[in-house]
């Protein structure tokens, strides 16, 4: 089993609609949470860090769920440019090695 | 340039060649990782260094993948004999001197998509 699992996809939403990706983890002395986010053919990079008091970005609001081990991203309002794969990442450890999930791809359409 | 510098872009190896994948990180920056993505997945811990120090190399797949960084800046990742199964993006990604915190952030280079025919 994967340390980090995520929802497959792919999500193919129209714009305006508002989707939401599930992501669980299995250490449970994971310290630090993330969401990034990888265009095609290019390096993921930091969409937002994910707290257990919940934390909102515009549209994007990620929340933690210590207990149940499991992190979620809600996006409204989906724009055609949030078309991307949106990957879940955990840091285990006591250096700053991220530990990614396969990724979750958002496909939105006009 | 101020970002992570991976070298070359793309490589195409013969299956067996020995391949050399170069990471230039930011300057000063204390911790180098190496990540593997295979497509359509996510990408997957090789090793770490921190400045010369190869702490951990846990995630390199087989005897055939060794990571160097001599003097604590540029890294190689070298593959010998590669195989089919190789074939994938390969990420570095450096993080800046200041230690001991568990968010410090991380910054990567474009990759090395190496194709092993």
């Amino acid at each position: 089993r994967k340390e980090v699992e995520q929802d497959p996809g792919p999500f193919n939403v129209p714009e305006g609609a508002t989707v939401a990706f599930n992501c669980t983890y299995s250490n449970s002395a994971s310290q630090s949470f993330f969401w990034y986010r990888q265009d095609c053919r290019k390096e993921p990079k930091l969409l937002m860090s994910v707290y257990s008091s919940g934390n909102e970005d515009g549209r994007f609001t990620a929340q933690l769920n210590r207990a149940s081990q499991y992190i979620s991203l809600l996006i409204r309002d989906s724009k055609l440019s949030d078309s991307a794969t949106y990957l879940c990442v955990v840091i285990s450890g006591g250096y700053n090695k991220l530990i990614f999930g396969a990724g979750t791809r958002l496909a939105v359409h006009p | 340039g101020a970002g992570v510098s991976q070298s070359p872009r793309y490589k195409v190896a013969k299956r067996g060649q020995d391949v050399a994948l170069r990471c230039d990180p930011i300057s000063g920056h204390v911790s180098l990782f190496w990540y593997q993505q295979a497509l359509g997945q996510g990408p997957e811990f090789l090793t770490y260094f921190q400045n010369e120090a190869q702490l951990d190399k846990s995630g390199l797949p087989s005897d055939r993948f060794f990571a160097e960084r001599p003097e604590g800046s540029v890294s190689t990742l070298k593959i010998q004999r590669t195989q089919q199964e190789d074939s994938a993006v390969y990420l570095c990604a450096s993080s800046s001197r200041l230690r001991g915190t568990t968010n410090e952030k991380l910054f990567f280079g474009s990759g090395t998509q190496l194709s092993v025919l």
